[in-house]
């Protein structure tokens, strides 16, 4: 079956710009989770919701990040003003709930480059 | 959460077995161990959990020590498609998010 899809695969934005990055989870997850990932390191926390509502947003660095999920699907994640430290690649995850014996299933990601 | 130790890269010959150690030494009674893969270009993949007892899947073993304050991932017959980041995490009891670090670098050679 699909798995989890993120859109666009890469996005080459400047400095000051917003940018929205899209994750389709698997059909039926309700869990959808956020990470980031610079290189050479492993991924970063930043939001995860369980439905529509932000379960832990704990993760996000700043007030310029902003993830929504109206309809408990499909979530996306809002950067206003872009940065170059932004730059990294954004993995969206889904699993059939939060609970700890639920396996995340991730995308491919989104590799955001801030010129 | 409890930190976890992976060596920065391993290498293994095709078709042998692969085995990559987690030292988790402050690692909690209700913490899990769970080990995912990053082939180049992707996003992270499951491969297995566990708690006290040694596991196994399809994919891999995982043998954790007695006092639990060790891991090791078993990739039986390592093949080329095995090349990939592998990390191992301690994630607690109901605490739904998992916690990277830089995971080791597995180089399968022909």
């Amino acid at each position: 079956g699909a798995g989890v899809s993120q859109t666009p695969s890469n996005k080459v934005t400047e400095k000051g710009k917003y940018v929205e990055l899209r994750c389709d989870p698997i059909s039926g997850h309700t869990a959808l989770y956020w990470y980031r990932q610079s290189l050479g390191q492993g991924p970063e926390f930043l939001i995860y919701f369980q439905g529509t509502g932000a379960a832990d947003d704990s993760g996000l660095p700043n007030d310029r990040f902003f993830a929504v999920r109206p309809e408990g699907s499909v979530s996306t994640l809002k950067i206003q003003r872009t940065e170059r430290g932004d730059s990294a690649v954004y993995l969206c995850a889904s699993s059939l709930g939060d609970s700890y014996y639920n396996e995340q299933f991730f995308g491919p990601g989104t590799r955001l480059t801030v010129l | 959460d409890a930190k976890t130790t992976q060596p920065t890269s391993m290498d293994c010959a095709e078709g042998r077995a692969a085995n990559l150690p987690c030292n988790h030494s402050t690692i909690s009674g209700n913490e899990y161990v769970y080990w995912y893969r990053q082939i180049h270009s992707q996003g992270p993949q499951y491969i297995i959990h566990g708690l006290k007892n040694n596991e196994t899947n399809e994919m891999a073993s995982l043998i954790i020590t007695e006092d639990r304050k060790s891991s090791t991932l078993i990739l039986p017959h390592a093949t080329l498609r095995d090349t990939a980041v592998y990390y191992c995490i301690v994630r607690p009891l109901g605490y739904s998010t998992l916690t990277f670090g830089k995971g080791t670098m597995l180089l399968v050679s022909p």
